[in-house]
């Protein structure tokens, strides 16, 4: 069975800091990999995938992840956060070709002043 | 485009009562589905639909009835509530079927359900 898991329920860091956000996976078959994020009162939003190619997956705000394969991890990370990335995010599988999404728990991020 | 929309936003039952989680995509997606949010659990699949008549159940299905009669709307019952159903409900769409594993999933606001 698949699973994902996300290290800290919580992070807190101030803004312009640094943040690294961890997501493993495990999965006998092959997956595609997503960040989601959930703004306060809001549904999710897809923040970026990684489905083939470069290892390395870009948002339009800052975001980056990357995936590597022999540590079955897909960590999230941005340079300098603002106090407007403060969400929860969600680390998503889906395994073997089906449209299935298998979350983490979950990383609630604060940043603040 | 309204993207995913889902009423009410907030409800309150009492054990035993029904309701209807009501959920609605003007984006002609194929592929809709329902999951529950509970803390430090992430999202969990409830019931999914391919299309128009075809739902299948998901990784938590019980308790939880869906019908899909139209490609539009995807509405999730509970028919006898229980506390163990007090959770936040989202569902979800997405262009392509069962095997379109690479597609994004665009999430409606949610629903957030209280069972006394």
């Amino acid at each position: 069975a698949q699973s994902v898991t996300q290290l800290g329920s919580h992070v807190s860091v101030s803004e312009g800091a640094l943040v690294l956000l961890r997501c493993n996976y495990s999965s006998s078959v092959s997956v595609y990999l997503f960040w989601y994020v959930q703004y306060p009162n809001q549904g999710l939003q897809l923040l970026l995938k990684y489905l083939s190619g470069s290892t390395l997956v870009e948002s339009i705000n800052g975001f980056e992840a990357e995936f590597n394969k022999s540590q079955t991890s897909f960590h999230l990370r941005k340079p300098s956060v603002h106090i407007s990335d403060t969400a929860e995010y969600f680390c998503a599988v889906t395994p073997g070709g089906y449209n299935k999404l298998i979350f983490g728990a979950g990383t609630r991020l604060a940043v603040h002043p | 485009n309204a993207g995913v929309t889902q009423t009410p936003k907030f409800q309150v039952l009492k054990t035993g009562q029904s309701m209807t989680l009501q959920c609605a995509q003007d984006m002609n997606h194929e592929y809709m589905s329902w999951y529950r949010q509970d803390p430090g659990m992430g999202l969990r699949l409830i019931h999914y639909s391919v299309g128009a008549g075809i739902t299948d159940q998901g990784e938590v299905p019980n308790g939880y009835n869906v019908s899909r009669s139209t490609t539009e709307d995807f509405p999730l019952r509970l028919l006898s509530a229980a506390p163990s159903q007090t959770s936040v409900y989202f569902c979800a769409s997405s262009t392509g079927g069962w095997y379109s594993s690479t597609d994004t999933q665009y999430f409606g606001p949610g629903t957030r359900l209280t069972v006394l």
